[in-house]
């Protein structure tokens, strides 16, 4: 199985700032199939990012994916106040897929 | 619109038996796969299994094989997610979504376990 580490747990930052948030693979993924989801306090989560770095259509541009092989990055250049969230990644190229454990982005 | 809709909440006793649905609409329910993925406060999100409607083909994370069942209806556009025998520590939050990717989720079906 595929363990996903997400780093920092806990990021602290202020609306405005810059979000820089990682993800790290026990093993190179396939094809760079990473997602990263948020997820609001009481709502299901939604997709912010496929394949690594491909937004979906309904998805602001401020969002931003990048990586490869075992290291992935999701950035969000300025913070809105609806960005406030918990963060988590997932591989989906080899089976059983898995979650990272999620990094909470909170006001400072 | 693409949507997925979840049955209501549910309150089980050890050992009884439980379905929980997921309506798909707004797109070809035959062309996508359908995940169920589980959330607890103390394992986070996890993947139980996808089924593809089309031809029922259906894959399970080996840590939930054998203990639950995923089935999909295309006449009527739902997929389930069943139980023979409960457990405490199935209960969780349970969400269906559509693709491996899942684009879109389902609100979500709170299933409580408790003697």
């Amino acid at each position: 199985e595929i363990v996903l580490t997400q780093s920092p747990g806990i990021l602290s930052l202020s609306p405005g700032e810059k979000a820089t948030l990682s993800c790290r693979a026990s093993q190179s993924l396939s094809g760079n199939q990473l997602a990263w989801y948020q997820q609001r306090p009481g709502q299901a989560p939604r997709l912010l990012m496929y394949g690594a770095s491909d937004r979906p259509p309904f998805i602001p541009d401020r969002f931003s994916g990048s990586g490869s092989g075992t290291d992935f990055t999701l950035t969000i250049s300025r913070l809105g106040p609806e960005d406030f969230a918990v963060y988590y990644c997932q591989q989906y190229g080899t089976s059983p897929f898995t979650f990272g454990p999620g990094t909470t982005v909170d006001i400072k | 619109e693409v949507q997925l809709v979840q049955s209501g909440a549910e309150v089980k006793k050890p050992g009884e038996s439980l379905t929980i649905s997921c309506e798909a609409s707004g797109y070809s329910f035959t062309m996508y796969w359908i995940g169920w993925v589980r959330q607890t406060p103390g394992k986070g999100l996890e993947w139980l299994g996808i089924i593809y409607p089309g031809d029922s083909d259906t894959r399970y994370s080996p840590s939930f094989e054998g203990q639950l069942t995923i089935s999909a209806d295309k006449s009527i556009d739902t997929a389930y997610l069943q139980w023979s025998s409960l457990k405490a520590s199935d209960t969780a939050t349970y969400f269906c979504v559509r693709q491996q990717t899942a684009d879109y989720w389902g609100q979500g079906t709170q299933v409580t376990v408790s003697s």
